[in-house]
């Protein structure tokens, strides 16, 4: 079974600064999805960025990229220049793009606080 | 991009009485559609997966006849809670999938007194 790690529950940084967020996740499987998801104290899961395990290049969305080492199993977050409406919980989160019936395996999450 | 509507978003119902919770994708036909229990601080838990016209699989654990989910149509799934009891009150999320995307209703929060 797919298992997704989250080893920091809380991250804090600094108004226009940059946060990189880890997420490590295990798989025997070679085509998946990897996804961060955004969810605000409004609790509504948003999506921040996806990446497709066969795909090379790292995704990028405007001021939210990704590191993905898929030998590593590694798949980190990098917000940049942070914003207020950044705050919020991150979960980290595989799909199997084999089994398509498969629900998403969220990791843990990670608290982030945006200082101003 | 796609919307997931939860109904209600907030309610409070009596110790021993049953709820529903209606999830409905509004601009298109959703072949699954999962349930999701929150608690405070903590991350997703998967309770069901349902299927239109068809028996919804529940996860280990979750008990199907307290938790009833009907997936009436290709975008309405219903959720149940039968008995309710005060260790029930959590938030509910469910999401939606066509055939490539998945996308999350906005939550129910269940208070059970």
């Amino acid at each position: 079974a797919q298992t997704v790690t989250q080893s920091q529950p809380e991250m804090s940084v600094q108004e226009a600064e940059t946060v990189t967020l880890s997420c490590t996740y295990d798989t025997s499987e070679s085509d998946y999805y990897l996804f961060w998801y955004k969810q605000p104290p409004s609790r509504q899961m948003i999506l921040v960025i996806r990446q497709e395990a066969y795909k090379q290049q790292n995704a990028t969305e405007n001021r939210f990229s990704v590191n993905f080492q898929k030998a590593a199993k590694s798949f980190s977050l990098k917000i940049s220049d942070s914003q207020l409406g950044d705050a919020a919980m991150y979960f980290c989160a595989y799909r199997s793009a084999i089994n398509y019936g498969q629900n998403f395996v969220f990791g843990p999450g990670t608290r982030l606080s945006v200082l101003p | 991009g796609a919307v997931v509507s939860q109904h209600p978003s907030r309610v409070i119902c009596k110790s021993g009485t049953s709820v529903k919770i209606e999830c409905r994708s509004l601009d298109f036909q959703a072949t699954t559609m999962f349930w999701y229990r929150q608690f405070p601080k903590q991350s997703l838990m998967l309770m069901a997966t349902s299927n239109e016209g068809s028996k919804a699989t529940y996860e280990q654990g979750v008990e199907k006849d307290k938790f009833l989910i009907n997936h009436a149509s290709l975008t309405l799934s219903t959720l149940t809670v039968t008995s309710a009891h005060p260790e029930d009150s959590s938030f509910y999320i469910c999401s939606a999938r066509d055939y490539y995307e998945q996308y999350f209703g906005p939550g129910t929060r269940l208070t059970v007194t």
